[in-house]
């Protein structure tokens, strides 16, 4: 079956610090991957999309990066926190979009 | 670029009553088109979505919508509110042009009273 993991599910961190959060999706080949924030009281905003190793398109600038080092692994980075990075990160995988979206449970940030 | 606009912030029906979301979006061509519901502190649940074919969608949880082309709309109905449906809602449409990632509306939080 399709799956997606997400972890962790809470996270808190000090102003400053670096951050990697992993997705990994099981059950399918060559998905495209995408990572979304939602800020308090905002909608789903997204990040980066990846439609295939190595390949990474940011749709906002900000203190995050992605990276994609194998067909099923998403990893979302930073060098340095801000306030600001605070909310709730979602990873989620689709095949052309065709089939649907499956999203994993995401992991709340809160950066103090 | 595709966009979604979910025009009511907050609504608050009465347990029983009918409820209709609205969700208007823009895109050149027959989009793909979704329903997420999101109970608090939880992630994505999809309650329906639009291909193509039939305009009138069924989904869970007793959900339907109706593809509306001449009006760009996608409205989410329910004909009997329960108070489990208190959730956020969010309606999206897939861009093809970013990998198929969704445009999200900025959500509709659904109150239910009594």
């Amino acid at each position: 079956s399709q799956t997606i993991h997400q972890w962790p599910a809470t996270l808190v961190q000090p102003v400053g610090s670096p951050l990697s959060l992993e997705c990994t999706v099981e059950g399918t080949s060559n998905p495209n991957l995408y990572w979304y924030r939602q800020a308090a009281g905002r909608g789903l905003q997204l990040l980066f999309y990846s439609v295939g190793i190595g390949q990474i398109s940011s749709e906002v600038p900000q203190n995050l990066s992605a990276s994609r080092p194998q067909d099923r692994q998403f990893i979302l980075s930073s060098k340095k926190l801000l306030l600001s990075d605070s909310g709730f990160y979602l990873c989620a995988w689709s095949v052309l979009g065709i089939y649907g979206y499956t999203f994993g449970s995401g992991t709340r940030l809160t950066v103090v | 670029a595709q966009s979604v606009t979910q025009p009511d912030i907050h609504i608050t029906v009465s347990e029983g009553a009918s409820l209709e979301l609205r969700c208007n979006y823009s895109y050149g061509a027959t989009p793909y088109l979704f329903w997420y519901v999101q109970s608090p502190g939880q992630g994505l649940q999809l309650l329906l979505k639009y291909f193509s074919g039939d305009t009138l969608v069924q989904g869970i949880k007793g959900f339907e919508a109706e593809f509306k082309r001449s009006q760009s709309s996608f409205n989410l109905r329910k004909p009997s509110v329960h108070w489990s449906d208190a959730a956020e809602y969010f309606c999206a449409v897939g861009a093809l042009d970013s990998g198929y990632a969704l445009n999200f509306g900025k959500g509709t939080s659904l109150l239910v009273t009594p």
